[in-house]
């Protein structure tokens, strides 16, 4: 069972169009990051939110911290086919330091 | 700055051999983390050290795996004896503080056959 629940798992779309994906768990967490991972590299980080309610934004990018601090997601707006990539949420739970990971949204961007 | 530096790159090792996966971390982070990732189970923490002292390793599969943390800009993992169920990616990731963004080296492929 993953403390970290990820939606979807897999997610095609058309250049141009918007998405989001969900990054859900019953945990309280004092912050959560997202990172992006290409193929035969590690993740690379995006953004951490810490307080709950927080929105970033990254050009393109917006993501929303939950006002419980359990869940997080990130919109993507007029995907580009540069934004293919396997997109992770981690965190540790609140009180501790062992940083955990979702299973992932793959993301594939058709031009 | 460097980043966290792993090697090798790719591992194929028969059955029964021992393996060490070797990573350096980026100076001044006082916390390395050990991860596995396949396409079932996704990225699995294994084991994590702060200021080289091992902190949680209640993610280390079985006895077979060990990690080692000599000192702060060295770290190892070994698997002895390996099995085919081995195969997977293995990242080291460091960073400098509590709760800061981890920072990943390019993982170890390795094939257990």
């Amino acid at each position: 069972t993953q403390l970290l629940e990820q939606s979807p798992q897999f997610l095609s779309i058309q250049e141009g169009e918007n998405l989001t994906v969900y990054c859900n768990s019953s945990s309280v967490f004092s912050s959560l990051q997202w990172y992006r991972q290409e193929p035969g590299e590690g993740p690379v980080l995006l953004v951490t939110v810490v307080t709950g309610g927080e929105v970033k934004k990254l050009k393109r990018l917006t993501f929303q911290f939950g006002d419980a601090r359990k869940d997080s997601s990130l919109h993507i707006t007029a995907a580009q086919t540069g934004d293919t990539g396997l997109y992770l949420c981690a965190g540790a739970p609140t009180g501790g330091f062992k940083t955990i990971f979702g299973a992932g949204t793959r993301l594939f961007v058709k031009a | 700055d460097a980043g966290v530096i792993q090697s090798p790159r790719h591992e194929v090792t028969e059955m029964g051999q021992e393996v060490t996966l070797r990573c350096k971390p980026i100076s001044g982070h006082n916390s390395l983390f050990w991860y596995r990732q396949t396409m079932m189970r996704g990225l699995e923490l294994l084991i994590y050290f702060n200021n080289n002292v091992p902190i949680d390793d209640s993610g280390m599969p079985e006895d077979r795996f060990s990690a080692k943390m000599p000192n702060a800009s060295f770290s190892t993992l070994k698997i002895q004896p390996s099995e085919p169920r081995d195969s997977a990616v293995y990242f080291c990731a460091s960073r400098p503080w509590g709760h800061s963004p981890l920072h990943f080296g390019n993982g170890t492929r390795l094939t257990v056959t």
